[in-house]
């Protein structure tokens, strides 16, 4: 099974609302990823996490905020974001960082900024 | 610099015919490896393949084949028996190895495919 979950699927917000994504494996992965995704362009790397450790920030403005409570939950919190922020947000696992580790993807968040 | 570049925006397949989808990158690394990912218009970015650097056969997997030719820095991705199905945007990217932890997959730009009866 190589399944990761995200909710929820859309999410409409205003500039001054805080909301927050979640992403979960249950594969026994240690490692965790955000990516944030324009339509017709490639994923772009925000975080990645390994062991619930911050490995890669890959300097993103503070109005994101990732947090992983644990090995298999990933969370991506969001405050006082800006239209230009709209996109598909994607979470991966992998066993853990590596050369050879296959990333799995989760079917993503359509957020919209208003 | 770009790293993996798909030079090709678009392309059409006539179902049940064999596609071939390009892909190369640029490395200075000996170790390294290639991905490639199928996007379907739902979002989802689903793993297909994997080549390795050290790996001296092309990798298979069912209907997809990766035609790695290390010296001319390509990883073509084959895709035979085309079906509807496989409309999508496919992407190729590369793992280099990086100081602990901090490696990372970095994708080229895509190639649509479309299939049609």
């Amino acid at each position: 099974d190589t399944e990761v979950t995200q909710t929820p699927k859309h999410l409409v917000m205003g500039m001054t609302n805080k909301k927050s994504l979640k992403c979960e494996q249950h594969m026994g992965h240690r490692a965790m990823y955000w990516y944030k995704q324009k339509a017709k362009k490639p994923p772009e790397l925000m975080f990645v996490y390994s062991y619930e450790k911050l490995s890669i920030n890959e300097s993103v403005p503070s109005r994101f905020s990732p947090e992983c409570p644990n090995s298999s939950l990933l969370n991506l919190h969001l405050h006082a974001l800006q239209p230009e922020d709209s996109a598909l947000y994607l979470c991966a696992s992998s066993q853990a960082q590596g050369l050879e580790e296959t990333q799995y993807f989760g079917p993503g968040t359509r957020l919209l900024v208003l | 610099a770009q790293k993996i570049t798909q030079t090709q925006p678009g392309m059409f397949v006539q179902e049940k015919e064999a596609v071939t989808l390009d892909c190369t990158y640029d490395t200075s690394d000996q170790s390294y490896g290639l991905f490639w990912y199928k996007q379907p218009s739902s979002g989802e970015m689903i793993f297909l393949i994997y080549q390795g650097s050290y790996d001296e056969q092309n990798a298979t997997e069912g209907r997809y084949s990766l035609n790695f030719q290390k010296a001319r820095k390509s990883a073509n991705l084959v895709i035979s028996a085309s079906q509807l199905g496989d409309s999508a945007m496919y992407f190729c990217a590369m793992r280099e190895a990086g100081s602990y932890n901090t490696d990372k997959l970095i994708f080229g730009t895509g190639t649509r495919l479309q299939v049609f009866p």
